[in-house]
């Protein structure tokens, strides 16, 4: 069974730049989560979509943070403009509506 | 506001060695506390508890729950170098939240050969 699949593995960009990361779930998981995991800290919920519905973005920046999840499969998640604070491990997680999460390898961001 | 607490934040041992993690909680809504394995970025699932008292074990790891005290511990027997990883706790809390989990600060564990 193939896992989450995330891209890109690494991606370095300046302040003030936008950047977008690519989710592809394990097939037949309706529930998909993007976390945000600064160093030395555990993983932090951004967004939750049910299918292609959200059903928690309450810690997401929305100001500069969207995430979408056409068709209820693959998402991205896009920040614009980036901060500095945001660089971090964007990890993407699916489920199939259980707890057990299953998670991807994320994307490790770099804002300069 | 809910909070994970991990305990100790950073431990070195040598291969051999017998290990406990601590996770303590204090959540309004309680339904279930997890353990992950994380090296390099994949959190991996090891063990979800939602009883107090019973323990859940796969192999040479162990876990048990005390929802009276609000923590669990992560007992690593015989310890080896693969088993160097951050670990991490988080528990779920049920209802509208079902399915998002709050983790705590992991603990660096390093098996020394």
């Amino acid at each position: 069974e193939a896992g989450v699949a995330q891209s890109p593995r690494y991606k370095i960009i300046e302040k003030r730049q936008s950047v977008a990361f690519w989710c592809n779930p394990i097939s037949g998981h309706a529930t998909l989560y993007w976390y945000q995991q600064i160093l030395g800290q555990g993983p932090k919920l951004l967004i939750q979509f049910q299918n292609n519905g959200v059903v928690d973005d309450s810690q997401l920046p929305k100001d500069r943070f969207s995430a979408e999840r056409l068709k209820g499969v693959d998402s991205t998640l896009k920040i614009q403009p980036a901060k500095l604070e945001d660089s971090a491990v964007y990890l993407c997680a699916s489920s199939l509506g259980q707890v057990e999460l299953f998670f991807g390898s994320g994307t490790q961001l770099s804002v300069l | 506001e809910d909070k994970v607490v991990q305990s100790p934040l950073s431990l070195v041992v040598h291969e051999g060695d017998t290990v406990t993690l601590n996770c303590s909680y204090e959540v309004t809504n309680f339904r279930s506390l997890l353990w992950y394995k994380q090296e390099k970025k994949a959190p991996t699932f090891l063990f979800m508890l939602t009883s107090s008292g019973i323990e859940k074990k796969s192999g040479r790891l162990s876990s048990i729950l005390d929802k009276k005290e609000l923590f669990s511990i992560l007992n690593i027997t015989a310890t080896q170098t693969g088993d160097s990883a951050v670990y991490l706790c988080a528990f779920n809390a049920g209802g509208t939240s079902y399915g998002k989990l709050t983790f705590g600060q992991g603990t660096i564990l390093t098996v020394h050969p």
